[in-house]
């Protein structure tokens, strides 16, 4: 009964590599959400995709590509894998409120280690 | 460019002794601040504040906010080891964007 459930947990891959995490929701939320968190725990916002339309793109190298098949899924694909991409990637997701900000359920995290 | 600072960034404390952790912000067009504990895996939702002055309280945490200050505080009475955990504070603005700022988070260890 996973509400947000990210796939794979843990992943070991040597730089230059290409590699995938997927993340799916079924709380039946519209907007979804992937962060990065670093070794000092500092939580930062990738992107952020609405009912599949992408509405936050931070400044993050275009090596970095999510990809939202429908409103239940979020994928993030990462090309050419450098060492500073090493972090733990949360996936999130939201309703859309009139008011009040969006309350974020986050996903367990996928480990990213590169070597 | 909003920005969050949370102090203590970290704290050790025994249990039953009360905590106070700070959240101070910068936003633009401030909408909501919220607060969320981080244990081994995901943040978890605690509290969203909005409205100055009003306290939110759950069990032995509790939350206030002040709007003119920009800052909210965090209180756990009464502390157990189980509340040992990053607490992080997170800030949204109403300029049509999702996302949550969030501070660095204090890291709480509560000793038996």
């Amino acid at each position: 009964d996973t509400a947000v459930s990210q796939t794979p947990k843990y992943l070991v891959t040597q730089m230059g590599n290409d590699k995938s995490i997927k993340c799916e929701q079924n709380l039946g939320h519209d907007t979804m959400y992937w962060y990065k968190q670093d070794s000092k725990k500092f939580l930062k916002i990738m992107f952020s995709y609405n009912n599949k339309e992408l509405i936050i793109n931070e400044t993050v190298p275009n090596r970095f590509s999510p990809k939202s098949p429908d409103k239940a899924h979020l994928n993030l694909h990462i090309n050419s894998l450098e060492l500073g991409d090493s972090a733990v990637y949360f996936c999130a997701s939201s309703l859309r409120r009139a008011h009040g900000a969006n309350v974020l359920t986050f996903g367990a995290g996928s480990r990213l280690t590169v070597l | 460019e909003d920005k969050v600072v949370q102090s203590p960034l970290s704290l050790v404390v025994h249990e039953g002794d009360t905590v106070t952790l700070n959240c101070s912000y910068e936003v633009t067009n401030f909408r909501s601040l919220l607060w969320y504990k981080q244990e081994k895996k995901a943040p978890t939702f605690l509290f969203m504040l909005t409205s100055s002055g009003i306290e939110k309280k759950s069990g032995r945490l509790s939350s206030i906010l002040d709007k003119k200050e920009l800052f909210s505080i965090l209180n756990i009475t009464a502390t157990q080891t189980g509340d040992s955990a990053v607490y992080l504070c997170a800030v949204a603005d109403k300029g049509g964007s999702e996302k949550l700022v969030f501070g660095k988070g204090t890291k709480l260890t509560v000793n038996p």
